[in-house]
């Protein structure tokens, strides 16, 4: 079945660093990719929309300078957190969507944890 | 109110048992995902439907668009179907890209 790859899939930072998480589709072209965002015991949170060479469609909320989404290819869309703080730790998902079918895969999640 | 309800919200069965999880939404929608959340986190989907029944293994998920609910069976229950199971509708109205959640149902068997 399709897949979607995340990497790191944990990482700890110190509070001011930048930490950038990727998300592939492996064997499947992505025209839209999306960021969830989820804390411990709760549903997943849609953070940002991304489509291949275009901007990121962010949700209220979401500081589009603070989380950065680069969707540079059909396989390929990056989340920069920048300056990243202790509320920012959290469990980072990114899921991707086929072109043919509109079935929607999940990467394993990127755990951020910031001192 | 949400607009997509699961339930129950926690779930314990003893294994082999019959489970049904089940998912109500209040708006129209292209399509139902079915997904599954182990302890770790990773999310695995299980099924997309946007009518009738869909059967993978001893997975069974059907949906009744006229009702607006869904529901996701497992047969023979294992503890490793232990898990997370969350329901999430993809609306026709507004950004169509989008997924809603529902809150996840909590699923334990037990031996």
């Amino acid at each position: 079945g399709a897949v979607v790859s995340q990497h790191p899939s944990r990482v700890i930072c110190k509070s001011g660093t930048s930490v950038k998480i990727e998300c592939r589709s492996l064997d499947f072209q992505a025209t839209t990719m999306f960021w969830y965002r989820q804390f411990p015991k709760q549903s997943l949170m849609l953070m940002a929309t991304s489509n291949e060479g275009s901007k990121a469609t962010y949700e209220q909320g979401v500081e589009k300078d603070k989380f950065l989404i680069n969707h540079a290819s059909l396989t390929l869309s990056t989340l920069t957190v920048t300056s990243a703080h202790p509320e920012d730790s959290s469990f980072y998902i990114c899921s991707a969507r086929d072109l043919a079918g509109g079935m929607q895969f999940f990467g394993p999640g990127t755990r951020l944890t910031v001192l | 109110k949400n607009e997509v309800e699961q339930s129950p919200q926690n779930l314990t069965a003893q294994e082999g048992e019959f489970i049904t999880i089940n998912c109500s939404y209040s708006v129209g929608i292209s399509a139902l995902h079915w997904l599954q959340q182990h302890p770790g986190g990773g999310i695995v989907s299980l099924f997309m439907l946007s009518s009738g029944k869909k059967k993978h293994g001893r997975l069974i998920a059907t949906i009744n668009i006229q009702e607006k609910h869904s529901s996701l069976h497992i047969t023979a229950s294992h503890p490793r179907d232990s898990a997370v199971y969350i329901c999430a509708v993809r609306s026709l109205t507004g950004t169509a890209s989008k997924l809603t959640f529902g809150t996840g149902t909590r699923l334990q068997v037990t031996l």
